[in-house]
């Protein structure tokens, strides 16, 4: 069965750098998101990408935060300068067009560590 | 803007014991509403989901939920809980977006315990 990928499992990065966090989801799919959850925290949506350009994105997702998707099959976010309250599971999702627009399939997620 | 309530941070069942997790949702419009269930180290698992039609929709694993419009409700059962079932489980809210697609917005999960 087809599947989100997210690499790697686990980032850590010291606070002030880039970190780009990599996804590969579902061929075929069209629509493509971010989420977030800090620990003990809800899922968070972060952003949503959808034929080659952001459809909307959350506060969280400021100038900080970029998304792109470089070739085919890649779907990456990247984190500029990264703060102590960016530590958190990432999850990639993606979903299919039509009428099944509206599900919403995810990846095991990348938990980032800033220190 | 929507919003999802589970008022149960845990629960914990015997094995071959019914179960019913409750969602409380909030949205102006007809909701899509979603479960999805998180083990371990895993990613989000789409249980099942509720666009529109019959109030009482079937999921994966046995599990089933049932839409009240008039409780805002959108509540989990299983008949008979497995030891596997053991997870973390969410319930969401999809707001469609004007460039395609759904943004969900989740509640804070419902930590499920199974005891054998």
């Amino acid at each position: 069965e087809p599947e989100v990928t997210q690499t790697p499992s686990h980032q850590v990065t010291q606070m002030g750098q880039e970190v780009i966090l990599r996804c590969v989801p579902i061929s075929n799919h069209l629509y493509f998101y971010w989420y977030r959850q800090i620990l003990g925290q809800k899922v968070e949506f972060l952003v949503s990408f959808y034929n080659n350009e952001i459809s909307e994105k959350s506060e969280i997702f400021d100038d900080q935060f970029s998304v792109e998707r470089p070739d085919g099959s890649n779907f990456t976010l990247k984190i500029r300068s990264t703060k102590l309250e960016d530590s958190a599971m990432y999850f990639c999702a993606s979903s299919p067009g039509g009428s099944l627009a509206y599900e919403q399939y995810f990846g095991p997620g990348t938990r980032l560590t800033v220190t | 803007a929507q919003s999802v309530t589970q008022p149960d941070i845990h629960i914990t069942v015997s094995e071959g014991a019914s179960l019913e997790l409750r969602c409380n949702y909030s949205y102006g419009a007809t909701p899509y509403l979603f479960w999805y269930v998180q083990s371990p180290g895993q990613g989000l698992q789409l249980l099942l989901k509720y666009f529109s039609g019959d109030t009482l929709v079937q999921g994966i694993k046995g599990f089933e939920a049932e839409f009240k419009r008039s409780q805002s409700s959108f509540n989990l059962r299983k008949p008979s809980v497995h030891w596997s079932d053991a997870a973390e489980y969410f319930c969401a809210v999809g707001a469609i977006l004007t460039g395609g697609g759904n943004k969900l917005t989740f509640g804070t999960g419902t930590q499920l315990k199974v005891e054998l």
